[in-house]
């Protein structure tokens, strides 16, 4: 069965600082990936998808990340880091489609003046 | 237009009351859902449906009742609803539910519900 493990629930860093929030998967097939965002009290806004081209994905608001196959990892980077970005970020595994999308826990990104 | 409305935005209901909430998109999209949110918790899926078709019930109590008019509108049905069903509902529509095909699904803002 698959399943997605973000690592950490909460992630502090400073404006102006890298950011990396961490997901892992378990899959038995090529799954798709996702990261999506969600700002207090919003709905969930797509940052960027992984289906199996380029590795390396980039998205919106300079946010990207690398699809590791042999870490079963697809981590979420940003360079430098924007009070804007403070916000719940979940990463989602489908394997089939959209009917079995499986979310992860979360992971709370602070952003510190 | 990738926008997914949702109406309304705040909904405060008893336990007796009948109520629903709308979803819209005219994005074309032949595959609509509804989730449950809790605070600090991932969305949970509760309803699919597929060329307004339901397609999917995650073993949602029969107090939810789903309703896709057509494939551009999403509707939940609210009847004697429980004080832990207070959420935020999400709404969200994908272009299409194909097999081995997992296409980005876009959100609506949400509707917070309460029930007193």
């Amino acid at each position: 069965a698959q399943s997605v493990t973000q690592l950490d629930s909460h992630v502090s860093v400073s404006e102006g600082t890298p950011v990396l929030l961490r997901c892992n998967y378990s899959s038995s097939y090529s799954p798709s990936l996702f990261w999506y965002v969600q700002h207090p009290n919003k709905g969930l806004q797509l940052l960027l998808k992984y289906t199996s081209a380029a590795t390396l994905v980039k998205g919106i608001n300079g946010f990207e990340a690398e699809f590791k196959k042999s870490e079963t990892s697809f981590h979420l980077t940003k360079p430098s880091a924007h009070m804007s970005d403070a916000a719940e970020y979940f990463c989602v595994v489908s394997h089939y489609n959209n009917n079995d999308m499986r979310f992860g826990a979360g992971t709370r990104l602070t952003v510190k003046p | 237009d990738t926008e997914v409305t949702q109406t309304p935005k705040h909904l405060v209901m008893g336990m007796t009351n009948k109520k629903s909430l709308k979803c819209e998109q005219h994005m074309g999209h032949r595959a609509m859902y509804w989730y449950k949110q809790k605070a600090k918790k991932p969305p949970e899926l509760m309803f699919v449906y597929s060329y307004e078709k339901l397609s999917i019930n995650e073993s949602v109590p029969s107090r939810f009742s789903p309703e896709c008019p057509n494939s551009s509108l999403l509707n939940l049905h609210l009847h004697a609803l429980q004080p832990e069903d207070s959420a935020l509902y999400l709404c969200a529509s994908s272009q299409d539910v194909r097999r081995l095909v997992a296409y980005e699904q876009y959100f609506g803002p949400g509707t917070r519900l309460t029930v007193t």
